[in-house]
């Protein structure tokens, strides 16, 4: 069983361009929630969505971050405009729905020059 | 977002000690809590779940949880050099699986 996919591993963008990270969940899993880790920090919720919903966007920040689900294809983080401070890690995480444990993808390593 | 806090360490045990870390959250409606190794650069990955009051033992490792207190702590028996990580704490505060992470605390354990 494939476990939490996320793509790409490691990107590298210019200040002012976008970024897009995708995350497919483990199979069978509907729920999908995004995390951020500043080097040396713990991990910071950004956003939970299911199938074409978003449920709770109340860590994202409300300029250039958007985040969507559709009902075919892998969940997408875009990051508009990037700036140095977003350079991060970005997690992906999925759950079934009916336990509480989240499972992690290894993470996309976001680095802006 | 509710707080969730632990001390950064680094907290350095011996091989073949008792690792004990510790967690405490500011919200009195959490209901389930976890724990989570996290290896430098790589993912978080769960290693105890504990959702009542007490203790919950998995192999080396016994999650105690005390909702009066707020607090929640992992001891790890045994500990080994591979144990060296930085292991999260997350709460969940909400009616869907959200989770709170602490900063997390960092193991260093020394042969």
């Amino acid at each position: 069983n494939a476990g939490v996919m996320q793509n790409p591993r490691h990107l590298v963008r210019r200040r002012g361009q976008e970024a897009r990270l995708r995350c497919s969940p483990m199979k069978g899993h509907s729920h999908v929630y995004w995390y951020r880790q500043l080097p040396e920090e713990g991990l910071k919720f950004m956003v939970y969505l299911q199938k074409e919903n978003i449920i709770d966007e109340s860590g994202m920040p409300k300029e250039r971050f958007s985040a969507e689900f559709p009902k075919e294809g892998p969940s997408i983080l875009r990051i508009q405009q990037v700036v140095r401070g977003d350079s991060a890690a970005y997690f992906c995480a999925s759950n079934p729905g009916d336990t509480g444990e989240l499972f992690f993808g290894e993470g996309s390593r976001l680095t802006v020059l | 977002q509710k707080e969730v806090e632990q001390n950064s360490g680094p907290l350095s045990v011996p091989e073949g000690a008792i690792a004990s870390l510790n967690c405490t959250y500011s919200d009195r409606g959490s209901q389930s809590f976890f724990w989570y190794r996290q290896y430098s650069g790589k993912s978080p990955e769960l290693i105890m779940f504990i959702y009542s009051n007490g203790d919950k033992e998995d192999g080396r490792f016994t999650a105690q949880l005390n909702k009066a207190s707020q607090y929640v702590s992992l001891l790890i028996r045994d500990s080994q050099p591979s144990d060296s990580a930085t292991y999260l704490c997350a709460v969940n505060t909400g009616g869907y699986n959200k989770l709170i992470f602490g900063a997390g605390t960092r193991l260093a354990v020394h042969p």
